[in-house]
């Protein structure tokens, strides 16, 4: 069964301070691991999409990386406008998605 | 070039009552989907349209049934509602031959 598990469920960052967020998974056949940003009461909004280990994708101050098993969301220099909860989901047979990591940046 | 729109934003509901919410999209895509989300969970599959005039199972059909009524459009129903249904949920389209999905605002469901 595909699984997608995100770590920490939730992460307080000063402003400026870098981190990264986490997404481990497990899928038969990836067709792509995707990284989606979700504002409190509106959908998600696609960010990055990614392929095979090793492959890495820029925005902005957010950098995805992708391994076999994991995927991370580097976020350097946060600003109070990056605060959201992200979400990671891959595609094998179906799409499934993560919980989530509820991001705040405080100025 | 509104994207993904959805009706109702919210609605409350008795337990036992029917409705469907609407989805649309402007995008020309030909794959749509539905899903819920609840609290410390993901997003989880209903039902998905691969092309208009096919719909399929996702995770978690029961109690739900769709309509892929054109390209542009995929209604969600529910005909007797409960209260384990309350949830936000989410419409999706992509693309043929892209993985990348657009959402809706969604609707938030509460059942009494």
């Amino acid at each position: 069964e595909d699984q997608v598990t995100q770590s920490p469920e939730a992460l307080r960052l000063q402003e400026g301070e870098s981190s990264s967020l986490n997404c481990s998974y497990t899928v038969s056949g990836l067709r792509g691991l995707f990284w989606y940003r979700q504002d409190p009461g509106k959908g998600p909004e696609f960010l990055f999409t990614l392929y095979s280990a090793g492959e890495e994708k820029e925005k902005e101050r957010l950098k995805a990386t992708l391994t076999k098993k994991e995927s991370f969301l580097h976020i350097t220099a946060p600003k109070p406008e990056d605060s959201a909860t992200y979400l990671c989901a891959v595609r094998g047979q179906n799409f499934v998605f993560g919980p989530g990591t509820r991001l705040s940046v405080l100025p | 070039n509104a994207g993904v729109t959805q009706t109702p934003k919210f609605q409350v509901l008795k337990t036992g009552q029917s409705m469907t919410l609407q989805c649309a999209q402007d995008m020309n895509h030909n794959s749509m989907y539905w899903y819920r989300q609840d609290p410390g969970m993901g997003l989880r599959l209903i039902y998905y349209s691969a092309s208009e005039g096919t719909t399929d199972k996702g995770e978690v059909p029961n109690g739900y049934n769709v309509s892929r009524l054109n390209k542009r459009e995929f209604s969600l129903r529910l005909e007797s509602a409960a209260p384990s249904q309350t949830s936000v949920y989410f419409c999706a389209s992509r693309d043929r031959g892209n993985y990348e999905q657009y959402f809706g605002p969604g609707t938030r469901l509460t059942v009494t």
